[in-house]
């Protein structure tokens, strides 16, 4: 199993371009996620989804658009790409249900807003 | 506004210290609170987690302290190795909507374990 993977490692934009940053997961999990890191914030939440079809805003969701047409794939679109959108983002995904599931993260890709 | 609180921010001991890093919460809507580490260029992983039902949890050198009344948990390395030098996440699980593992995270500490 490859896990969650991302695509691209890294990507430089300039102000107002858009991009997709692409998330892919082989373990049949229904939730994932996308959380932003950034030094001294943490984690944040942007989008979240539950299934194919469903999908929900979190934290810091503004500036973002998310859409599951698979359980595997979960893209996040940069629409108008900020400074403030650089950032390291993350997605993960879980198993769904009141039980104690382990979240699993991808590699990370680096973005940069110039 | 900052749902879980983690502090130091940085932390710097010698092998074979204990280093000690503290969570403290307000909604007592979470009901699971895990710790992640994360090395350089890499996500997160789960190193341990616990349930507000248990007060304390240990996992070989790794203990998490879990306070419900002052809704305040704590990780513990024992016999501190330079190869734990990573950063460390404390988070706690929103289980407002049923089912959606979605994870509150606190700031993090970058920990530094000297040989």
């Amino acid at each position: 199993n490859a896990g969650v993977t991302q695509t691209p490692k890294f990507q430089v934009l300039k102000t107002g371009q858009s991009m997709t940053l692409q998330c892919a997961q082989d373990m049949n999990h229904e939730y994932m996620s996308w959380y932003r890191q950034d030094p001294g914030m943490g984690l944040r939440l942007i989008h979240y989804s539950v299934g194919a079809g469903i999908t929900d805003q979190g934290e810091v969701p503004n500036g973002y658009n998310v859409s599951r047409s698979t359980t595997e794939d979960f893209p996040l679109r940069l629409l108008s790409a900020a400074p403030s959108q650089t950032s390291v983002y993350f997605c993960a995904s879980s198993r769904l249900g009141r039980g104690t599931y382990e979240q699993y993260f991808g590699p990370g890709t680096r973005l940069t807003v110039t | 506004q900052q749902q879980v609180k983690q502090s130091p921010q940085s932390l710097i001991v010698q092998k074979g210290g204990i280093p000690i890093i503290n969570c403290a919460y307000e909604n007592t809507a979470f009901d699971y609170f895990p710790w992640y580490q994360q090395f350089p260029g890499k996500g997160p992983a789960l190193l341990i987690a616990i349930r507000p039902d248990v007060s304390e949890k240990k996992e070989g050198r790794f203990t998490i302290s879990f306070n419900k009344s002052a809704k305040q948990f704590s990780l513990h390395i024992m016999d501190s190795q330079p190869g734990d030098s990573a950063t460390y996440f404390c988070a706690a699980r929103d289980m407002s909507i049923q089912g959606a593992q979605k994870l509150v995270f606190g700031q993090g500490t970058r920990l530094t374990i000297n040989p």
